[in-house]
């Protein structure tokens, strides 16, 4: 069964910095998906990022970027210039194709000014 | 933000009692699901359903079923609620075309069991 992750249960950074998170997962596909999910204080979960497993090229959205190892089967997603509506919950998920999502257990990012 | 919407958004509701979540969408997307949100566990998938009548367990179904009789509504029914079943509730979708696998979710019902 595939399991996704998250090994740090809550990290800081100061505003302005660069932050990464980690996320690694496990799995016997070649053809998959992966995201990061955003989930603020309201509660709502937002799609941040996505990552095609065939596709060799970081995918990158404004500040946000990942570094995708599919040898090492790592999923690290980094904020540069962390701004204080980043302070959120933020989860790592994995998805076969035509297959259920299984997300990881989350890492609190706080965001100091 | 995707079209989609959950009723109620609170609910508190007495152990051994029916409880039905609604998830409504305009997307007019296939997949549908139903997952709950504990604090250290973070999503877990409760059931999902990939067209009208077509509906399939996820990791924790016991205690609750589903139904899907219209493309945009997705019902999830504990019928007799459980303390343990105190939880947030989050409706997704997903289109599933053209390799749009990603989930788009609902703003989540907090259902108390007391």
């Amino acid at each position: 069964a595939q399991t996704v992750t998250q090994s740090q249960p809550e990290m800081s950074v100061q505003e302005a910095e660069t932050v990464t998170l980690s996320c690694t997962y496990d799995t016997s596909e070649s053809d998959y998906y992966l995201f990061w999910y955003k989930q603020p204080p309201s509660r709502q979960m937002i799609l941040v990022i996505r990552q095609e497993a065939y596709k060799q090229q970081n995918a990158t959205e404004n500040r946000f970027s990942v570094n995708f190892q599919k040898a090492a089967k790592s999923f690290s997603l980094k904020i540069s210039d962390s701004q204080l509506g980043d302070a959120a919950m933020y989860f790592c998920a994995y998805m076969n194709r035509d297959d259920k999502i299984i997300f990881g257990k989350g890492t609190r990012l706080h965001i100091l000014p | 933000d995707a079209g989609i919407t959950q009723s109620p958004r609170h609910k508190v509701t007495e152990t051994g009692t029916p409880v039905t979540l609604r998830c409504h969408q305009t997307e007019n997307h296939r997949y549908m699901y139903w997952y709950r949100q504990d604090p250290g566990h973070g999503l877990r998938l409760i059931h999902y359903s990939y067209g009208v009548k077509d509906t399939d367990k996820g990791e924790v179904s016991d205690g609750y079923s589903v139904s899907r009789s219209k493309t945009e509504d997705f019902l999830l029914t504990l019928e007799s609620a459980t303390s343990s079943q105190t939880s947030v509730y989050f409706c997704a979708i997903s289109d599933g075309v053209a390799g749009a696998y990603e989930q788009y979710f609902g703003p989540g019902t907090r259902l108390t069991v007391t």
